[in-house]
């Protein structure tokens, strides 16, 4: 039921863009994504309700395609402050679950 | 205010001890969570309070025992806990049940058992 991430990890350039998928098995009322700084807590970006939105603000925006259960995060031109781990979180309505969690390094 | 407050940040416990672990909100925020997490792993949702009545218990060992005394403040009273205990112990509150506009997290408490 814990939704998948991938990639587990990934190391960038800063400037490069990345992106971070997170499929699960149950159909979904919203997507989540978090991202968690390390010896931090995690930090809420944005949700996405079903209906097939796309979202985002500056340089971090979001899909999520509700047929397929899946959600994607893309961080375009991305900076040191972008490193940490991503999760996202899935509401079926009944459950919440975390995803397996992207682990993201930016370097200069 | 748009923060939730944990206390302590850190903690360091016995096998025999007893403790508690503190949470405050002033948001207005109707449910409020706790959640364990591991090294490199998600968090787990422990316990949920939904209007200062627990609604959610996801199987945690009695060793772990919730109280929320008022709409503002969630405890989490720790007892004869083993060292696999030892996590990051994370807060967070939401307006309502339905998470249509996410969490927000406590800084956290990291507890070692010994």
């Amino acid at each position: 039921q814990q939704p998948v991430q991938s990639p587990q990890a990934v190391i960038l350039r800063e400037g490069e863009d990345a992106v971070i998928n997170c499929s699960s098995s149950k159909a979904l009322y919203s997507v989540h994504w978090y991202r968690q700084k390390h010896g931090e807590a995690p930090v809420f970006l944005m949700i996405l309700l079903k209906g097939g939105e796309q979202k985002g603000h500056d340089k971090i925006s979001a899909s999520f395609n509700e047929k397929k259960q899946q959600s994607s995060l893309y961080l375009t031109a991305s900076q040191l402050s972008y490193s940490g781990t991503y999760f996202c979180g899935t509401d079926t309505g009944n459950q919440f679950y975390f995803g397996t969690g992207t682990s993201l390094t930016v370097i200069p | 205010d748009t923060e939730v407050t944990q206390t302590p940040k850190h903690l360091v416990m016995g096998m025999t001890n007893k403790k508690s672990l503190k949470c405050e909100q002033h948001m207005g925020h109707r449910a409020m969570y706790w959640y364990k997490q591991k090294a490199k792993k998600p968090p787990e949702l422990m316990f949920v309070y939904s209007y200062e009545k627990l609604s959610i218990n996801e199987s945690v060992p009695s060793r772990f025992s919730p109280e929320c005394p008022n709409s503002s403040l969630l405890n989490l009273h720790l007892h004869a806990l083993q060292p696999e205990d030892s996590a990051l112990y994370l807060c967070a509150s939401s307006q309502g049940r339905i998470l249509n506009y996410g969490y927000t997290f406590g800084s956290g408490t990291r507890l070692t058992v010994v």
